[in-house]
């Protein structure tokens, strides 16, 4: 069955450090993965998608099929980069399956 | 553009009441979700609509979940009788289509609590 998990619930880091959020993933057709994120009070919004390999807010996400991976990362934090992260799979009729999330926490 | 607009924003009811939320979606924009996002939980899909009619409503619970997309644009959620398991935040989104360039874009939510 088709699954995303984020196995940290908070990750926390300090200023200037480089951050990677985990997404591992299970599908057995051919994966689309996003990255949803949710600063505080605000809406949940796409940061960035596999399909367009670009960088968003200076994050980065490689998809990598022979792990099931699509990993978030950047390599110096900032604080206004604290939010809650979701990895997404998208799949039949083009729904999203979300993983649990994780809470960054970019400490000064 | 405008975002995809819900209302209302919160809302409070009793266990056995019945509760109704409104989603406008983006204009020009095909496709309708409704997620329930449970607290520390990720949103899960409750139903789609691609226009007008329904595309998956597979894992929603339809003795007492009930939504319908009205001329395919605005959309309704309606639950009755809530249960306390029910008390969620509730996502409208919308996207153009289904395909590759479709990712749905989010409203702000609606906050359920059941009591």
């Amino acid at each position: 069955a088709q699954r995303v998990t984020q196995p940290e619930k908070l990750l926390s880091v300090f200023k200037g450090a480089p951050v990677e959020l985990k997404c591992n993933y299970s599908y057995s057709g051919s994966p689309e993965l996003f990255w949803y994120v949710q600063y505080s009070r605000q809406r949940l919004q796409l940061l960035l998608r596999h399909i367009s390999r670009e960088s968003i807010k200076g994050f980065t996400a490689d998809l990598n099929k022979g792990e099931t991976s699509f990993h978030l990362k950047k390599p110096f934090a900032q604080e206004e980069d604290s939010a809650m992260y979701y990895c997404a799979l998208k799949w039949s009729q083009g729904n999203l399956i979300f993983g649990k999330g994780t809470k960054l926490s970019v400490k000064p | 553009e405008a975002g995809v607009a819900q209302s209302p924003r919160y809302k409070i009811i009793e266990k056995r009441q019945s509760v109704a939320f409104w989603c406008n979606p983006i204009s020009g924009h095909a496709t309708l979700y409704w997620y329930q996002q449970i607290l520390g939980q990720g949103p899960k899909l409750l139903i789609q609509f691609q226009n007008n009619g329904v595309v998956d409503d597979s894992q929603l619970p339809k003795d007492r979940f009930s939504a319908e997309r009205l001329k395919g644009v605005d959309s309704t959620l309606k639950i009755q009788p809530a249960k306390l398991e029910d008390s969620a935040v509730y996502l409208c989104a919308s996207s153009l289509d289904t395909g590759t360039s479709g990712s749905p874009n989010f409203g702000p939510g609606t906050r359920l609590t059941v009591t």
